[in-house]
């Protein structure tokens, strides 16, 4: 089975912080994504990556940015976290074509 | 630009009651479509899918037919469950490799027993 792994399911930060959320896949997939998911807006992408090193932004890349060292793992970083960036991030991974496989999600909290 | 529209919730149903979520999309091409859900506390999971017109995914008793000329997507259930209660999504994938999934707003289904 594929297997999407998320470093924490809840965090909690203060304002100005900066913040790390990883995401591990296990099943050698090109493509990776983050996601946040919030009430009534579903999920918006945040950024994507085809391949080690390469970015792309989604939707709203604004106050987030992205490292793909490995291919395997794909960070999201919040360079200084907000109160508008509380919400569950979710991390998704794939080959082209194929389904998107996400992970559990972070809920994160910043205060 | 490529959008995903789905029926607004939450539904409340109870249990062995028809249940249908509507979907339509606009999108340039043939896109692939698909259902996601999520239990509570959980990521998203795939339902199921179609890749072309008239294709019917199905799943765990669901099912939804990929309809061209209406655009629409929408997801069926006989007989629901109360383990059915989640958040249900709509989304849809375009032709080129590797584009991320565009999602509707999700639809809360509540069953009671």
């Amino acid at each position: 089975d594929v297997k999407v792994t998320q470093s924490s399911r809840y965090l909690v930060k203060r304002t100005g912080e900066k913040v790390f959320l990883e995401c591990v896949q296990d099943m050698d997939h090109e493509n990776m994504f983050w996601y946040r998911q919030d009430p009534g807006l579903g999920l918006r992408l945040i950024y994507f990556s085809y391949d080690v090193k390469m970015k792309e932004k989604g939707d709203i890349p604004e106050g987030y940015s992205v490292s793909r060292e490995k291919k395997e793992r794909f960070s999201l970083i919040l360079e200084s976290a907000s109160t508008n960036q509380t919400s569950m991030y979710l991390c998704a991974s794939t080959t082209a074509q194929e389904t998107q496989y996400f992970g559990p999600g972070t809920r994160l909290l910043v205060l | 630009g490529d959008s995903v529209t789905q029926m607004e919730g939450p539904v409340t149903l109870s249990e062995e009651a028809f249940l249908t979520i509507n979907c339509t999309y606009t999108a340039t091409g043939y896109p692939s479509l698909f259902w996601y859900v999520q239990y509570p506390g959980e990521g998203l999971q795939l339902l199921l899918k179609a890749t072309k017109a008239d294709d019917k995914g199905s799943n765990k008793g669901f099912e939804a037919t990929y309809r061209k000329e209406t655009t629409s997507f929408h997801l069926e259930k006989g007989s629901v469950q109360v383990s059915d209660s989640a958040v249900y999504f709509c989304a849809l994938r375009l032709m080129k490799a590797g584009t991320a999934l565009i999602f509707g707003k999700g639809t809360t289904l509540s069953v009671s027993s």
